[in-house]
């Protein structure tokens, strides 16, 4: 089964400032997908950004980026320009490619709480 | 298309009554997930339909839960009888195929007093 970690419970960034937040991940697949998932104080969960583990190419969405180092099994979002807006709980979410056998939900980890400074 | 539809958003009830949350998935899309949200538990996938049919029930906790999906536009999780331990917030979600994103409803949080 696949697991996925993110071992900053907390990080905290000032306004237009960067932040990183960290994902690691542990599969015997060799293709596969991750996302990162937004869940503000309404609880609503965003889609926030998507990678597929076959390109190699980093994903990009705005200020929104990520680091994704498959030998490494690492998946690191970055975000620029810090809003005030930007403050949620932040999942980081994998997914198998093959249907069945509960491999078509997704796996998530247990999310980092970002609070902007004004 | 107005999204993944849930009902209701917050639903207290005593141990011991039956509790029926319900979902309506993105119009054309074939997956639907349901997922418990709790502090000490995070997300965890419950059960998941393709096509209206239950593929994978084995998150599901005990046989107080059950699932439905009588057609392609309407899901229901059940809880009966319902106890504290069961509190949460219980998302459903839809995605086209397996391979993208799902997208979720805003949840209902559930309280057993």
């Amino acid at each position: 089964a696949q697991t996925v970690t993110q071992s900053q419970p907390e990080m905290s960034v000032q306004e237009a400032e960067t932040v990183t937040l960290s994902c690691t991940y542990d599969t015997s697949e060799s293709d596969y997908y991750l996302f990162w998932y937004k869940q503000p104080p309404s609880r609503q969960m965003i889609l926030v950004i998507r990678q597929e583990a076959y390109k190699q190419q980093n994903a990009t969405e705005n200020r929104f980026s990520v680091n994704f180092q498959k030998a490494a099994k690492s998946f690191s979002l970055k975000i620029s320009d810090s809003q005030l807006g930007d403050a949620a709980m932040y999942f980081c979410a994998y997914r198998s490619p093959y249907s069945g056998g509960g491999a078509d939900g997704l796996t998530f980890g247990k999310g980092t709480h970002l609070i902007i400074q004004p | 298309d107005a999204g993944v539809i849930q009902s209701p958003r917050h639903e207290v009830t005593e141990m011991g009554q039956e509790v029926t949350l319900r979902c309506k998935p993105i119009s054309g899309h074939d997956y639907l997930f349901w997922y418990r949200q709790t502090m000490m538990r995070g997300l965890e996938l419950l059960i998941y339909f393709n096509n209206n049919v239950p593929i994978d029930d084995s998150g599901m906790p005990e046989d107080r839960f059950s699932a439905k999906m009588p057609n392609a536009s309407f899901s229901t999780l059940k809880i009966q009888p319902s106890e504290p331990r069961d509190s949460a917030v219980y998302f459903c979600a839809s995605s086209q195929v397996w391979n993208t994103e799902a997208f979720f409803g805003q949840g209902t949080r559930l309280t057993v007093v």
